[in-house]
């Protein structure tokens, strides 16, 4: 079974401030996704990757298959960015995600 | 395209009492998922779906949790009866396959 771990757990940074946010994983895996959770519950989809590099707007996602590791990088954030990262990687195919517990932002004006 | 559809939104209820939540995946998305997120953590899966069938249920505790998809698109997880660890928010997902997963926005249980 896939062990996810997310750092930090929790952060604050003031508005402007370039963000990174780290994920692990333990198995060989198909697929990463980061996704972000709002208060009211509801997650989105940022990216899926399975190598390389991402990047859409102000949020760039790269992965290291042979390290077993993925980074979130938030550029000029800002107070709207605040809400929960999460990590989950696919093992193989169709099979269900397995989620980190999170990284909690706190973007400050 | 629509998102995935969940309801209700929010839901308080006793312990003891039942409760069902109903999910409406994106059209043409065979794989359901049926995931609960405690307060402070990562969400779980519960049970997956492809089209009406069950792909794994290993981690629903059965003896209270029950799901169903007939005819292979909305479902619905029932609880009966319900404990106050049961509290949490409900996620429903749904995906084609080997793609990414599109999430609902969830309903948020409280169990008092």
């Amino acid at each position: 079974k896939n062990e996810v771990e997310q750092s930090p757990q929790n952060l604050t940074a003031q508005e402007g401030e370039f963000i990174t946010i780290n994920c692990s994983y333990s198995v060989g895996i198909s697929a990463l996704h980061w996704l972000q959770q709002h208060p009211g519950g509801g997650i989105v989809s940022l990216f899926m990757l399975s190598s390389g590099k991402k990047k859409h707007g102000r949020l760039i996602a790269t992965i290291n298959i042979q390290e077993k590791h993925s980074s979130l990088h938030i550029t000029a954030s800002h107070p709207r960015d605040s809400a929960v990262y999460i990590c989950a990687v696919r093992n193989s195919g169709n099979t269900p995600l397995v989620f980190g517990k999170g990284t909690r932002l706190s973007v400050i004006a | 395209e629509a998102g995935v559809a969940q309801s209700p939104r929010y839901k308080i209820i006793e312990k003891r009492q039942s409760v069902a939540f109903w999910c409406n995946p994106i059209s043409g998305h065979a794989t359901l998922y049926w995931y609960q997120q405690i307060l402070g953590q990562g969400p779980k899966l519960l049970i997956q779906f492809q089209n009406n069938g069950v792909v794994d249920d290993s981690q629903l505790p059965k003896d209270r949790f029950s799901a169903e998809r007939l005819k292979g698109v909305d479902s619905t997880l029932k609880i009966q009866p319900a404990k106050l660890e049961d509290s949490a928010v409900y996620l429903c997902a749904s995906s084609r396959q080997s793609t990414e997963a599109f999430f609902g926005q969830g309903t948020r249980l409280t169990v008092v």
